[in-house]
């Protein structure tokens, strides 16, 4: 079975700039997850898709950071501007969501803005 | 809101048990996870623990819950030099997002 694949592996961009990463969870898993994992801290959530709907967006910096699951499959999350404190690894999950005891994630997209 | 912590560092010597703590705030929290971190790599799922169970065995793996004191441990019997990674407790209640602690190192000694 095919995990949860993300791309790109990794991106340096300029603040200001504009990023976007991308998604396939595992096929069949209703419920994607979006994480980011600072340098030394554990991952924390930014936002949850139940198919094509938002679950939880409470910790997604809205004024900057979006996110979209539009056909309920694969998911891409944008950062626009970049800003030097968003450097670090995304990481996308996903899980059946019936009762979801179990988040599969993917290897992460690690970015440095500079 | 949930909250998740753990000790930075655990330093063993190889063929002996490594014992990983972590302690939760939300008595809710139905699952606690512990998941394996290398570097440069993604999160592996290593065990999980439903909130009504007490302890779970899984060849060289046991967690153990104490779900009055919200504490969590993950016991590794026969430590390698391939446990060598960052293990990350985490909580959470079923299909919602979980709640990390910020994980412990695990150093290996020869």
């Amino acid at each position: 079975e095919a995990g949860v694949a993300q791309s790109p592996r990794y991106k340096i961009i300029e603040k200001r700039q504009s990023v976007a990463f991308w998604c396939n969870p595992i096929s069949g898993h209703a419920t994607l997850y979006w994480y980011q994992q600072i340098l030394g801290q554990g991952p924390k959530l930014l936002i949850q898709f139940q198919n094509n709907g938002v679950v939880d967006d409470s910790q997604l910096p809205k004024d900057r950071f979006s996110a979209e699951r539009l056909k309920g499959v694969d998911s891409t999350l944008k950062i626009q501007p970049a800003k030097l404190e968003d450097s670090a690894v995304y990481l996308c999950a996903s899980s059946v969501g019936d009762r979801g005891e179990t988040q599969y994630f993917g290897p992460g997209t690690r970015l440095l803005v500079l | 809101g949930e909250d998740v912590e753990q000790s930075l560092f655990l330093s063993v010597r190889e063929g002996d048990s490594s014992v990983i703590n972590c302690t939760y705030t939300d008595s809710s929290s139905t699952y606690l996870y512990w998941y394996k971190q290398e570097p440069g790599a993604g999160l592996q799922l290593l065990t999980y623990i439903f909130s009504n169970m007490d302890m779970k065995q899984d060849q060289r793996l046991t967690v153990l819950l104490n779900k009055k004191d919200k504490h969590l441990s993950l016991r590794i019997a026969d430590t390698q030099t391939g446990d060598s990674a960052i293990y990350f407790c985490a909580a959470g209640g079923g299909a919602d997002g979980l709640t990390f602690g910020k994980g412990t190192h695990l150093i290996i000694q020869p």
